[in-house]
């Protein structure tokens, strides 16, 4: 079955560091690929997503870039910034059940000023 | 436009009562979901619906029924609430296009005891 590993938190960063959270999965044919985030107190919010190969996707200074060869799909922000402190989930979705998703444990990030 | 909206956003049930987790959509999507969010363990599938009339079983369905009697609305039952059911209910709904993007409700916390 599909599955998705992402790093283990907590994560605190200082205000302007750079953040890598990693993500690697496990799914059979081509998923899209998903990173959702949640801030305190509220639902989770789609950050950005992937749907192919080599795909990148960004948003609000966020990165992450779909890699078949090594399963993964690591975000990265160049300069993190307090508003960003919030769980970052990873997830996959079946190729032609783009509408279930899988998963993540997920990440706390906490940045400081 | 509301999104999707769920109620109640906090509950607090004694072991063996039942209840009725409301959820609607007012995007006009097909797909619609519940899942559940467990300290490290990410989101799980719990039930979906691909269209009125049509429901289906997620990752971890036991304890839970759900109907799809309109495009708009999906309702989440406990027949008989235990204490591992308390947890974060999240409902989210969806086209079924390739790589579409999932919406979540804001959430609702549910404890029993």
């Amino acid at each position: 079955g599909n599955s998705v590993t992402q790093m283990e938190g907590p994560v605190t960063l200082s205000e302007e560091a750079f953040l890598t959270i990693n993500c690697t999965y496990t799914a059979t044919g081509y998923p899209s690929l998903f990173w959702y985030v949640q801030y305190p107190g509220e639902g989770l919010q789609l950050l950005l997503k992937a749907t192919k190969a080599d795909d990148k996707g960004s948003n609000k200074g966020f990165e992450a870039t779909y890699r078949k060869e090594t399963t993964s799909f690591h975000l990265e922000k160049g300069s993190v910034q307090v508003s960003d402190s919030a769980v970052y989930f990873c997830a996959l979705s079946d190729q032609g059940n783009d509408y279930k998703l899988s998963f993540g444990a997920g990440t706390t990030v906490t940045v400081r000023a | 436009n509301a999104g999707v909206t769920q109620t109640p956003k906090f509950q607090v049930l004694k072991t063996g009562q039942s209840m009725t987790l409301q959820c609607a959509q007012d995007m006009n999507h097909e797909y619609m979901s519940w899942y559940r969010q467990d300290p490290g363990m990410g989101l799980r599938l719990i039930h979906y619906s691909v269209g009125a009339g049509i429901t289906d079983q997620g990752e971890v369905p036991n304890g839970y029924n759900v109907s799809r009697s309109t495009t708009e609305d999906f309702p989440l039952r406990l027949l008989s609430a235990a204490p591992s059911q308390t947890s974060v209910y999240f409902c989210a709904s969806s086209t079924t296009g390739a790589g579409n993007t999932i919406y979540f409700g804001e959430g609702s916390w549910l404890t029993v005891v």
